[in-house]
């Protein structure tokens, strides 16, 4: 267990249709990444936030958005669902200091667009 | 940004031998280079990894080795297990204030009994 956790684990839905998928950091980590993966396919990086912050982007359509609140959960909104949009989505966190730092993964949430 | 390209795809190995996976990178700044493991369905889960100041570091049956002026790393498993069966991942830490890790294509191993 690598102490983020995401919800939920799996989520059926239609092309159209809007989700959020959730995330808690681990303890003391300020920094939350969002990754795809769709089916065989490596990690794609959608964003990143740190303490409450977006801090880099990397291939996230306009369709999806995330934030970061106060006690440093995040949420990955995605709209207007297309069937390319089944993936595992997982985040990440990390302690933020000078350095390379280890990314933990949480247990990602499998999305299915019907 | 950073371009990472990992070799093989696919890697089939008896039990007990040797398995090899590289990765290039094209950012001779970046300065983080962690190995993943990911079984199917499951979380990628961070197997050993190496700064840009060391060339080489070994954990058990695990090492990596870093070649800063050709850009690229590589992951040797020795004494290959069937457990070592999985989709391995290279990636890059971009050497930035708050570093986002590009990931290689994946490598699935399989190690046969």
């Amino acid at each position: 267990d690598s102490g983020v956790t995401q919800t939920p684990k799996h989520l059926i839905t239609a092309t159209g249709q809007r989700v959020t998928l959730r995330c808690s950091p681990r303890s003391g980590d300020l920094s939350v990444y969002w990754y795809q993966q769709s089916l065989d396919q490596g990690l794609q990086f959608l964003i990143q936030y740190y303490n409450g912050e977006e801090r880099a982007k990397g291939n996230i359509l306009e369709r999806f958005s995330a934030q970061q609140f106060p006690d440093l959960h995040s949420e990955l909104n995605l709209s207007s669902l297309e069937l390319g949009d089944s993936a595992l989505y997982f985040c990440a966190s990390s302690v933020v200091r000078e350095g390379p730092n280890e990314q933990f993964f949480g247990p990602g949430t499998r999305l299915t667009v019907l | 940004g950073e371009n990472v390209e990992q070799h093989p795809s696919t890697l089939s190995v008896q039990e007990g031998d040797s398995a090899v996976i590289k990765c290039t990178y094209s950012d001779s700044a970046s300065n983080y280079f962690p190995w993943y493991k990911q079984e199917l369905g499951k979380r990628p889960q961070l197997i050993i990894d190496i700064r840009s100041n060391v060339g080489e570091k070994k954990d058990q049956r695990i090492a990596v080795t870093l070649n800063k002026t050709a850009k690229h790393f590589s992951l040797h498993i020795t004494e290959t297990q069937p457990e070592d069966s999985a989709v391995y991942f290279c990636a890059v830490g971009e050497n930035t204030g708050f570093q986002k890790l590009v990931f290689g294509t994946g490598t699935r191993l399989l190690v046969s009994p």
